[in-house]
């Protein structure tokens, strides 16, 4: 199985700025014949189930605000959000869908 | 309409058997793939099963192969797991999900249900 790994674990940021959060993955989830990476994001806030916010590593979800954004490519993933809103607070799931679906742990974003 | 309603969860005895239902509305299963993917309470996200749109293609993480299946009714638009031989490590909230169209063979997942709690204990 491919193992995701997601960095920190939590983070607290203050409203209006920038929030980071890293995803690794053990092994390369370009697909070379399309040449996308089979990875995706999801925001989970507490008491709710998971929301899809980007697929292909930075195709963003409709409705999903353009303060978030997605980069990365092979084994290395980055979710941004430019300013932080306070509705932000939630778990951030990042998701590779190369082989078997395997999640991260999971990174906490506090105010 | 809310797209998709788990239900079938509860308390269970370690060894027993529980079945899941998840309906599903404004689409139909016959189209699309969907997962299941589970929750321990406080915990993060794990991926069950998955059955493709053709409803005949079953993938199993290894926790579970062997003794979950996963299968649909077409005709109640309807999406099934027979969990069997339930552990304690099996109790977590189970949420059916939506595959995301075009995405390979297993393929993000665009929507999700609310989720239902199965807790194995004696």
């Amino acid at each position: 199985d491919i193992v995701m790994t997601q960095s920190p674990d939590s983070l607290a940021v203050s409203l209006g700025e920038r929030a980071t959060i890293n995803c690794k993955s053990s092994q390369s989830v370009l697909f070379s014949s399309n040449n996308k990476n089979f990875l995706a994001w999801y925001q989970q806030k507490p008491g709710q189930p998971p929301k899809l916010l980007f697929s292909w590593a930075s195709t963003r979800e409709s409705g999903v605000p353009d303060r978030f954004s997605g980069s990365g490519s092979g084994t290395d993933f980055t979710l941004t959000i430019s300013s932080l809103q306070a509705e932000d607070v939630a778990v951030y799931y990042c998701q590779q869908y190369y082989s078997s679906p395997t999640f991260g742990q999971g990174t906490r974003l506090e105010i | 309409q809310v797209p998709l309603v788990e239900y079938g969860g509860g308390v269970v005895q370690p060894g027993e058997s529980l079945r899941l239902s998840c309906a599903a509305s404004g689409f139909s299963l016959s189209s699309h793939g969907m997962h299941w993917v589970r929750q321990a309470l406080g915990k993060g996200l794990e991926w069950v099963a998955f059955i493709r749109y053709d409803g005949d293609t079953k993938y199993y993480a290894d926790s579970v192969k062997g003794r979950f299946t996963i299968s649909r009714d077409s005709s109640k638009n309807t999406l099934y797991l027979q969990m069997n031989s339930l552990r304690p490590e099996d109790t977590a909230v189970y949420y059916c999900a939506k595959y995301g169209g075009n995405s390979g063979t297993f393929g993000y997942l665009d929507l999700w249900g609310r989720g239902t709690l199965v807790t194995v204990s004696s």
